[in-house]
């Protein structure tokens, strides 16, 4: 069974810029979180997704959003980068909404330069 | 609110010894309480977890007890391994809600 696919690895932008994370959860799965980890502020809780729904959301500025489509791929998008929105952005996949049982892949690490 | 408090790191240790990682939180409610390990360029992995108190998760020779007397979640092994090393996370979701993660411990095991 695939385990949850976060594209791309690693991404390289420009302050001011803006960039679309992506993540596929594991078939089955319908519930999608998204974590930024940072060294200083450690993993902070983003937003979840739940049957193309936001449910949930953290405390992160509206450049921070995200969709969840009808096969629960979910995409995460930043606008107008800054550079301390570089970090390890992971997604998080739950079977239904408030599961405890989640997985997390392997993460998209974005540096803004 | 509610959050975890994680012992500070960086723990390291020679192979063979004793591991206590503390872990205390504070919630409202019965939150379930969890314990992941992100090893280098990966993401996180759950290494146990428990979901009322007096519970014990154990998984790869960690153990971990729920105790709601003193809102504690210590993570325990009896023989580290050097394959053991990577960056350890106690977590809590209060009743089906986000995860709440500590700030991490980075274990290190020397041969």
């Amino acid at each position: 069974k695939a385990g949850v696919t976060q594209t791309p690895r690693y991404l390289i932008k420009t302050r001011g810029q803006q960039v679309t994370l992506s993540c596929s959860p594991i078939s089955g799965h319908r519930s999608v979180s998204w974590y930024q980890q940072t060294p200083g502020q450690g993993l902070q809780f983003l937003f979840e997704y739940f049957s193309e729904t936001q449910r949930n959301k953290g405390n992160f500025p509206g450049r921070f959003s995200g969709r969840q489509f009808s096969n629960s791929r979910s995409e995460m998008n930043v606008s107008t980068l800054e550079l301390g929105d570089s970090a390890l952005y992971l997604c998080a996949s739950s079977l239904v909404f408030g599961n405890t049982e989640a997985f997390f892949g392997q993460g998209t690490r974005l540096t803004v330069v | 609110g509610d959050s975890v408090t994680q012992m500070e790191g960086p723990v390291t240790l020679s192979e063979e010894a004793f591991l206590t990682i503390n872990c205390t939180y504070t919630a409202t409610g019965y939150p379930s309480l969890f314990w992941y390990v992100q090893y280098p360029g990966e993401g996180l992995q759950l290494l146990l977890k428990a979901t009322k108190a007096d519970d014990k998760g154990s998984n790869k020779g960690f153990e971990a007890t729920y105790r709601k007397e003193t809102t504690s979640f210590h993570l325990e092994k009896g023989s580290v391994q050097v394959s053991d090393s990577a960056v350890y996370f106690c977590a809590l979701i209060p009743t089906g809600n986000q995860f709440y993660f500590g700030t991490g411990t980075s274990l290190t095991v020397i041969p």
